[in-house]
């Protein structure tokens, strides 16, 4: 079974940081670009961030460049989302989801939440 | 960066009625496109990739179709499970874009 788990959310202060993971399984991860998405309450959905499979390229959405930076780790299965100077639109549902030319399977999400 | 327009933003259809969306890209986008589906609470799941082809699973009362700017998905008999919001997706470019949504709910 395709698994994607993410972790890591929770309630944070204007301009800290915050590190989201996912973990996957029941798939070959070293094989699949990913990406993060996110969702805040009551919008739409907006894609973020995207890394290949042997992570060599990454992409960044406007919105969070020079801000929010990704990473995985093949061998752990692991993807992270390190997040820094967030802020208050930064709260969100925040997904994984897996694939390359098309996203095929996404994670349960976790949640974010910017506030003093 | 590509701009996709979804329309309309909202719909109230019966079950069993045939329902239309529709989505624009600012650009031509071939058919590195994909639709989407979004309950309450829940992650998206997928519908339709490239277009046209349908996600693993999902029922045959779904169809995508449209090439370029255009793209259109189908719902051929509403049924209850349909209820929820509609995402398109262009991944024909860095950075991937989504439409605004579209919201279908019950008459």
């Amino acid at each position: 079974q395709v698994l994607l788990v993410e972790s890591g959310g929770g309630v944070v202060q204007p301009g800290k940081s915050l590190r989201l993971s996912c973990a996957a399984s029941g798939f070959r991860f070293s094989s699949y670009g990913m990406h993060w998405v996110r969702q805040g309450p009551g919008k739409g959905l907006e894609w973020l961030s995207f890394m290949s499979s042997d992570g060599s390229t990454e992409f960044y959405a406007d919105s969070v460049k020079g801000r929010f930076f990704v990473s995985r780790d093949n061998s752990r299965k692991s993807l992270s989302l390190q997040m820094n100077s967030l802020r208050g639109d930064d709260t969100a549902v925040y997904y994984c989801a897996k694939g390359d030319y098309y996203v095929d399977v996404w994670g349960q999400g976790t949640t974010v939440t910017v506030s003093s | 960066d590509i701009q996709m327009t979804q329309s309309p933003s909202s719909l109230s259809a019966s079950v069993g009625d045939r329902v239309t969306i529709t989505c624009r890209a600012s650009q031509d986008i071939r058919n590195d496109f994909g639709w989407y589906q979004q309950k309450p609470g829940k992650a998206p799941k997928g519908l339709i990739y490239a277009a046209s082809r349908l996600h693993s699973g999902v029922p045959s009362r779904f169809s995508g179709s449209g090439s370029g700017t255009e793209f259109t998905l189908t719902i051929s008999s509403l049924q209850p499970e349909d209820f929820a919001t509609y995402y398109c997706l262009q991944h024909h470019n860095y950075p991937w874009t989504f439409g605004q949504g579209t919201k279908v709910d019950i008459k």
